[in-house]
């Protein structure tokens, strides 16, 4: 198993400010996927983040707007930018199960993190 | 389009029934499909996968059928208990082995005592 902290666990931030969310995993890995989850939406991928490469963005997401960070084999941080209240949203963190590593995408998640944009 | 479909509206049961949540997909050949338990402000939690060659996948109260056919898959939980009262998300994998699943948008299951 994986144990994935995120912090924060949740914000309140004013239009316009921008907010970095972390994501600690206890053990090695090589990708590390951002998902949203807006109220009564399903999980939608970000983007998959690789060490030492950039990441790797979804249909409709940017990178001006959503900056991701990849030093290592166990950290990753999303950026969001320059927010507005559509942003409002559970941001989460997530990892590939280690025994199913290029099988069948069984994911671990953070806890999340929830963003409310005034 | 492509979708898959959860029913949006919550799943109301008695304890110690059975729980049956369904999982539609459209125009998707996936070579696996999952489910997850979100638990209000928690992440989501993996719980069975089921490939495509498999029609059946048990896991203590859990049962998961697939039907590749009926472009579906039934999720039951059997002596259903108040703790298993959350959200159920089926994931599947929308682009022929990615290792990156699809989610829908669950399914609300209410375990009455």
């Amino acid at each position: 198993s994986a144990v994935i902290s995120q912090k924060p666990s949740r914000d309140i931030c004013q239009r316009g400010t921008s907010l970095t969310i972390q994501c600690q995993v206890d053990s090695q890995v090589t990708m590390m996927f951002w998902y949203r989850q807006q109220p009564g939406q399903s999980l939608t991928l970000i983007a998959t983040a690789n060490q030492g490469s950039e990441a790797t963005y979804e249909s409709g997401f940017v990178i001006d707007k959503f900056p991701i960070s990849r030093p290592n084999l166990t950290f990753s941080t999303l950026t969001v930018s320059n927010m507005s209240p559509e942003d409002s949203s559970i941001y989460l963190c997530s990892v590939e199960h280690p025994r199913t590593r290029g099988g069948t995408g069984e994911l671990f998640f953070g806890e999340g993190s929830r963003l409310t944009v005034l | 389009s492509q979708k898959i479909e959860q029913n949006s509206e919550a799943l109301n049961i008695q304890e110690g029934k059975t729980a049956t949540l369904t999982c539609n997909y459209t125009n998707y050949s996936p070579a696996y499909l999952q489910w997850y338990r979100q638990d209000p402000g928690r992440g989501p939690v993996f719980l069975l996968l089921i490939r495509e060659n498999e029609k059946e996948k048990r896991k203590e109260r859990l049962k998961v059928t697939f039907d590749t056919t009926l472009k579906q898959s039934l999720f039951h939980i059997t002596a259903s208990q108040p703790a298993d009262s959350a959200t159920y998300l089926c994931a599947l994998d929308t682009s022929g082995g990615s290792y990156i699943p699809t989610f829908g948008r669950g399914t609300s299951l209410i375990v009455h005592p």
